[in-house]
């Protein structure tokens, strides 16, 4: 079964507020995660990533925390604008299983923004 | 610098049929991976390509088989097609296949079987 899932399918937010999406991933061995985001009829689109090895990383308008005590990930976006509505994923890099290299998705949290 | 491209963008095959979907990975990227995605799940991981062998496969069928050329493009081939097939499939690629490196994905082939 998957090892990351995600505490909220959907998330409403006005437009200009903070949103804040939420991940947990089950794989403590796990060292690399990455934010993804996906509009409709389309691919995943890279946000952010962090490596096991922070806390915190920060980029433009995004901050993403991974808090490796409780295996919990999570994407903060500033002034949330309506081109920020789509699906967003989080992946977890699979360590210690047969098929490396490959990624492992949750099924996502959508987020709609409200003009 | 090109990102991923993946061709044909929609597909619609019958139910027993055989399909080849296409992928030229980012330049400068010489390893490839492809993802099934359903309708409102996550994508899920089929195999990847890394120098033209096989570098790691998921929980699909030996009817879902695939190749990497030379120029490091790829091909994801299902035989026999079943109704569950119908799904998005998402190729992408990195660097060099690492498991603490971004992968970049295409737009995504939509696959229909009736």
């Amino acid at each position: 079964g998957e090892s990351v899932g995600l505490h909220l399918p959907t998330l409403s937010v006005q437009e200009g507020d903070n949103s804040i999406i939420n991940c947990a991933y089950s794989n403590s061995a796990s060292d690399y995660f990455i934010w993804y985001k996906q509009e409709s009829g389309k691919g995943p689109q890279f946000i952010i990533d962090i490596r096991s090895n922070m806390d915190k990383r920060q980029g433009q308008r995004v901050t993403v925390l991974l808090n490796k005590t409780v295996k919990h990930l999570s994407l903060q976006i500033a002034a949330t604008q309506p081109g920020d509505s789509a699906v967003y994923f989080c992946a977890e890099n699979n360590r210690g299983g047969g098929s490396q290299g490959n990624l492992i998705f949750g099924k996502g949290t959508k987020l709609s923004v409200k003009p | 610098e090109t990102g991923v491209t993946q061709s044909p963008t929609h597909l619609i095959k019958t139910r027993g049929q055989q399909v080849t979907l296409r992928c030229s990975s980012q330049s400068g990227h010489n390893t490839v991976s492809w993802y099934q995605q359903a309708l409102g799940q996550g994508p899920q991981f089929i195999f990847q390509y890394y120098r033209e062998e096989e570098n790691g496969r998921g929980n699909f069928p030996p009817r879902f088989s695939g190749l990497q050329f030379p120029n490091y493009s790829s091909e994801l081939n299902v035989n026999a097609l079943e109704l569950d097939d119908s799904a998005l499939y998402l190729c992408a690629s990195s660097p060099r296949g690492g498991t603490l490196e971004t992968q970049y994905f295409g737009p995504g082939t939509r696959l229909l079987v009736l």
